[in-house]
């Protein structure tokens, strides 16, 4: 079993749908869960860190942590073509920045 | 912001060149990464420097090398580049761990293609 696993997709969507992103994790000691998005070519921008269980919100993007299930999700309300990139998720047993678990990402297409 | 930058975007090299790979960041994060990213097979990391002349072994280091001789520079060597080392190359830095939430940022990447 992988330590954290994500659907590949390709996930595609109409503009303003909600959009459901989500990634499994096996190991019960990460505490530290973050979002990145990747435009094709480029590389990965921070979208959303999140400690333990709980919800943050920041403008259209709300992630989700249940460490009981050991899931997390980032939901895209009103969706734009702009949102179209892949999206990985990251997770890591100490604050800070080393030693960061990644997800395969998941490939979001949304349509005009 | 924080701004890694990597001296290429693009790159292509003969098999048995010697590559050097740059990444600079300008926020004196302590720490730096360097992953290699494939189709299918996601970020891995290949090795990673916590501080000036220290360096750590990531998940895949064979056929690469690293050096930071400046905080604020850390460098990726392919001693004999491959075909098998065609792929993208990320670097990332971060804070040390007890000094703020932060988490790691990366570069635009450099593609590099071994023919």
């Amino acid at each position: 079993q992988k330590e954290v696993e994500q659907d590949p997709g390709p996930l595609s969507v109409p503009e303003g749908a909600i959009v459901s992103l989500n990634c499994t994790y096996s190991n019960s000691a990460f505490q530290y869960f973050m979002w990145y998005r990747q435009y094709s070519r480029k590389g990965p921008e921070l979208l959303m860190y999140t400690y333990s269980s709980g919800n943050k919100e920041d403008g259209r993007f709300t992630a989700q942590v249940d460490k009981s299930s050991k899931y997390i999700s980032l939901f895209i309300r009103d969706s734009q073509p702009s949102d179209s990139a892949t999206y990985l998720c990251a997770m890591s047993f100490n604050q800070a920045g080393t030693a960061l678990i990644f997800g395969k990402g998941t490939t979001l297409s949304v349509s005009s | 912001d924080v701004k890694v930058t990597q001296s290429s975007r693009y790159l292509v090299k003969r098999t048995g060149e010697k590559v050097f790979l740059e990444c600079v960041q300008d926020m004196d994060h302590e720490n730096m990464f360097w992953y290699r990213q494939d189709p299918g097979l996601g970020l891995r990391l290949i090795y990673f420097s916590y501080d000036v002349k220290m360096k750590e072994k990531g998940d895949i280091p064979e056929g690469y090398s690293v050096s930071r001789e400046k905080k604020e520079r850390f460098s990726l060597i392919l001693e004999s580049a491959s075909t098998n080392q065609t792929s993208m190359y990320l670097c990332a830095s971060s804070h040390q761990p007890g000094l703020s939430t932060d988490t790691q940022y990366f570069g635009p990447g450099t593609r590099l293609t071994v023919l």
